[in-house]
């Protein structure tokens, strides 16, 4: 079955960079896009960027475009994202999901979701 | 972007109850709008799709209605497994956005 296992929770100080893991089973990670989300404890789930795991292309939220990269390594079936310049603000659980077309450009959103990774970002 | 409303951020229901579930778009959006369903320490669920398109595998007491700016989630005689978080999503422009979320509750 579709799997999307993250990498475990980070607690970092302000000013680092984290990096979050999301490895891909049960299908062909390469054929569709994946997704990086995040929920700040209270707020709504955010939406911060995607990449087309096939060729590597990115969009991101303009709200994080100068912070985030958004990765993938096919042979490892693994996308990532990592945030860098943490604030106090950032500590959330960012969470991969996988869209839900194979249609390269377009959105029908998320179908799979990973299990969250809590990163906390405290001095 | 598109700001979704969802509401209400809380519900407490009764088994066998309907429940309703709004989210409104800040513009049209078509019926680009996707449900899910969240459970403390459980991988999320897509449980609508394309605002009417109950997801394979989803019960049928789940069902979706809405087109444009004004949708809704309705859960029939709703079960305790229910309880959990819901919440919409737009996929009609990016940023991708999201509703505020409603915590159902079961008595």
């Amino acid at each position: 079955q579709v799997q999307l296992v993250q990498s475990g929770t980070e607690v970092k100080k302000p000013g680092a960079s984290v990096k979050v893991s999301c490895k891909a089973s049960g299908y062909t990670f390469t054929s569709y896009a994946m997704h990086w989300v995040r929920q700040a404890p209270g707020q709504r789930l955010e939406w911060m960027g995607w990449i087309n795991a096939g060729n590597g292309n990115t969009k991101y939220s303009q709200k994080f475009q100068d912070r985030v990269t958004i990765t993938s390594d096919t042979s490892a079936s693994t996308a990532y994202m990592e945030l860098s310049s943490l604030r106090s603000e950032d500590t959330a659980v960012y969470y991969c999901a996988r869209e839900v077309t194979r249609i390269v450009g377009a959105s029908y959103g998320m179908d799979v979701w990973g299990q969250g990774t809590t990163v906390t970002v405290s001095s | 972007e598109t700001t979704l409303t969802q509401s209400p951020a809380f519900m407490s229901a009764t088994p066998g109850d309907k429940v309703n579930i709004s989210c409104k778009a800040s513009q049209d959006i078509d019926d680009d709008m996707n449900w899910y369903q969240q459970k403390p320490g459980e991988a999320v669920i897509f449980i609508i799709q394309e605002a009417t398109t109950l997801v394979p595998g989803i019960p049928p007491r789940f069902s979706g209605s809405g087109y444009g700016t004004d949708f809704t989630l309705t859960i029939n005689n709703i079960e305790s497994e229910d309880a959990a978080y819901y919440f919409c999503l737009q996929h009609d422009n990016f940023p991708l956005t999201f509703g505020q979320g409603t915590k159902v509750e079961i008595k």
